[in-house]
């Protein structure tokens, strides 16, 4: 099984600063199948980006994917204050689904 | 508008068997290339894909739980049901249900529920 490690697992940024992000598979993870998604404290993950690089919809364009093979970034190239959060990567491959363990981005 | 709600019992006991329903709106599972999937999280931790049916009944499991999972659909009631036998306080987590818009692309879950948190324990 594929496994996804995220670093840092904590990343401590002012507002107003350029975040990245990283995602590392052990195996090459095919860019159409790499996701990333949000998740504030008491709510449901949100879905940012899909197939490394495209955006959901309603996601505004400071967030930025990207990435090939077994590394990925997702990038948020200046902070608001409600982008404090969770963020998680996810692949899809031969019918199954993983997770890396998370970056938590908190004020600093 | 695309909604998803997760139902069912907020507290179970060891041994025992966790039914959960999720209920949709605003697409159907007829709708070829249609999935919904089943995660978990528990308290704390990372996100774990369960489970997830497809418009014309697949069905696939996550491989370290798959002798302990079902899912299933009613696609007259746009409900997917999961069950999960055998549970054990480290089960406890918050279940959500995700759509998966594979008339596109099947790799991602677009749109979640709120989640329930399940707690196992006597």
């Amino acid at each position: 099984e594929i496994v996804l490690t995220q670093s840092p697992d904590t990343l401590s940024l002012s507002p107003g600063e350029r975040a990245t992000l990283s995602c590392r598979a052990s195996q090459s993870v095919s860019s159409s199948y790499l996701a990333w998604y949000q998740q504030k404290p008491g709510q449901a993950p949100r879905f940012l980006i899909y197939g490394a690089s495209s955006r959901a919809t309603g996601i505004p364009d400071r967030f930025s994917g990207s990435g090939s093979g077994t590394d990925f970034t997702l990038t948020i190239s200046r902070l608001e204050p409600e982008d404090f959060a969770v963020y998680y990567c996810q692949r899809y491959g031969s019918s199954s689904y993983s997770f890396g363990q998370g970056t938590k981005l908190e004020i600093k | 508008q695309v909604t998803l709600r997760e139902s069912g019992p907020a507290l179970v006991k060891p041994t025992q068997t966790l039914t959960l329903t999720c209920t949709f709106s605003g697409f159907s599972l007829s709708t070829s290339g249609m999935c919904v999937s089943w995660i978990r999280q528990p308290p704390g931790k990372a996100l774990e894909w369960l489970a997830r049916i497809d418009w014309d009944d697949d069905k696939y499991y996550s491989t370290s739980l798959k002798t302990r999972l079902t899912i299933s659909k009613d696609t007259s009631k746009n409900q997917v049901v999961l069950t999960m036998t055998n549970m054990d306080p480290v089960d406890t987590a918050t279940y959500y249900c995700a759509r998966i818009p594979g008339t596109y692309n099947y790799g991602y879950f677009d749109y979640w529920g709120q989640g329930t948190l399940v707690t196992v324990s006597s």
